[in-house]
Order: structure tokens, then sequence, then C-alpha cells
């Protein structure tokens, strides 16, 4: 089974600021099964990059995806004050999926 | 609009049943695989189970195979996950979700909660 890991747990950045979130498989995995998740709290995880570098429908062009093989990387351009939330990687594989244990973004 | 409402979530004593459903509306629901993800209260996000579309492929996470049950209605637009031999671990907000490019889950229900505990 491919285990995501992610880092760091927890990110600790001002409004304004850049965040890079990575994202190692245990692992080679296909990009085009790695997507990242935005949550909030009490809310459902809403997607947000497909294909390591793809936006879904809707997401703002401050958030992109890079990576292959092992390590894929979430980047926030310039965290907005709804920006602060938990993130997720997830990947596809024989006929699983996972997730990694997601890294906190709070503000500083 | 996509949506997706769970119900069927609630308070059950270890070693019992419980059975969910999502109602999926906004979509052409037979056209797409379905799946369950759970979280367990403070904790990260676990697959549970898979379905495609017209049911021929199913598949499930360890930790629930020969326990929870993953079946849809596409004439009734909903899907179902049944649960049994429950244990304290299975407490945990479970989410329906579709599935949608590359593998992913683009939408997502609001969650329904299940709490094993005597």
């Amino acid at each position: 089974e491919i285990v995501l890991t992610q880092s760091p747990g927890t990110l600790s950045l001002s409004p304004g600021e850049r965040a890079t979130l990575s994202c190692r498989a245990s692992q080679n995995i296909s990009g085009s099964y790695l997507a990242w998740y935005q949550q909030k709290p009490g809310q459902a995880p809403r997607l947000l990059i497909y294909g390591a570098s793809s936006r879904a429908t809707g997401i703002p062009d401050r958030f992109s995806g890079s990576g292959s093989g092992t390590d894929f990387t979430l980047t926030i351009s310039r965290l907005e004050p709804e920006d602060f939330a938990v993130y997720y990687c997830q990947q596809y594989g024989s006929s699983r999926w996972t997730f990694g244990h997601g890294t906190k973004v709070e503000i500083k | 609009e996509v949506q997706l409402v769970e119900s069927g979530g609630g308070l059950v004593q270890p070693g019992g049943s419980l059975r969910l459903s999502c109602g999926a509306s906004g979509f052409t629901f037979s056209t797409y695989s379905m799946k369950w993800v759970r979280q367990a209260p403070g904790k990260g996000l676990e697959w549970v189970s898979h379905i495609s579309s017209s049911s021929s492929s199913i598949y499930y996470a360890d930790s629930v195979k020969g326990r929870f049950t993953i079946s849809r209605d596409n004439a009734e637009n909903s899907l179902h996950l049944q649960m049994n031999s429950l244990r304290d671990e299975d407490t945990a907000v479970y989410y329906c979700a579709r599935e949608g490019i590359g593998r992913t889950l683009d939408y997502w229900g609001q969650g329904t909660l299940v709490i094993v505990s005597s």
C-alpha cells in the first residue's frame, strides 16, 4: 500500500505570505492520480488540484500544484484569510485511494 | 448544482449495524462512480469504499472489508453503506463523494456522524 507523508504537520504563516506544502509517496505514483484537497473546520473537503497540477473548477490561481514520481508540492502564492485550513494530498492506485495525514496552515 | 446528502448516522453499540444513505441530485448519478470516505474525530480522511457507475466494480479498505457493503440504486439516485459488526474505531463522520477526473473526489456531501459506543 502506498503511504503519503505530508510535511510539515503545521505551517504558521501570515496573510500575504507564500505557503509550500509537501506530499511524499512511499513509491512512485502516477501524477495523473495525485490530488489536493482543502478542509475547513466543520466542512467537507474541497477538491483543489487534480492530476498533480490542474486546478479544479472555481479554484483561484494562487493555488498551484507540481511534482512527479514520489514528490509533490502544493503552493499557495499569497495566503488569503480564507486559505487557513487543513490540506490533504490523495492518490489512487491498485483500486485503492489513500490520503496523507494533512498539513494545517494556521495564522501566525 | 451537484448535491449529495447523507443520512442514517447515529449512536450504535459495538457489534451493531447501521445503514447509511446518500441522496444525489444535480447530475446524472448513473454515470458516475461513487465513494464513501470517513473521518474520525480530530483525525484525517480515510477512504472506505468505492462503487462504479454500474456496480460492476466494488472495492473496500482493508479496515472494513467483510463488515461493510456498498450499494447503489441508480433509479433512485441513491448510494448506501451497510455497516455490520461495528467497532469503536468505526466512529467517524462518513462522507459520500462523487468520483471526478483523475480518480479524484470532486463533490462531497456534508457528512453523517456515526458513533459506536456502549
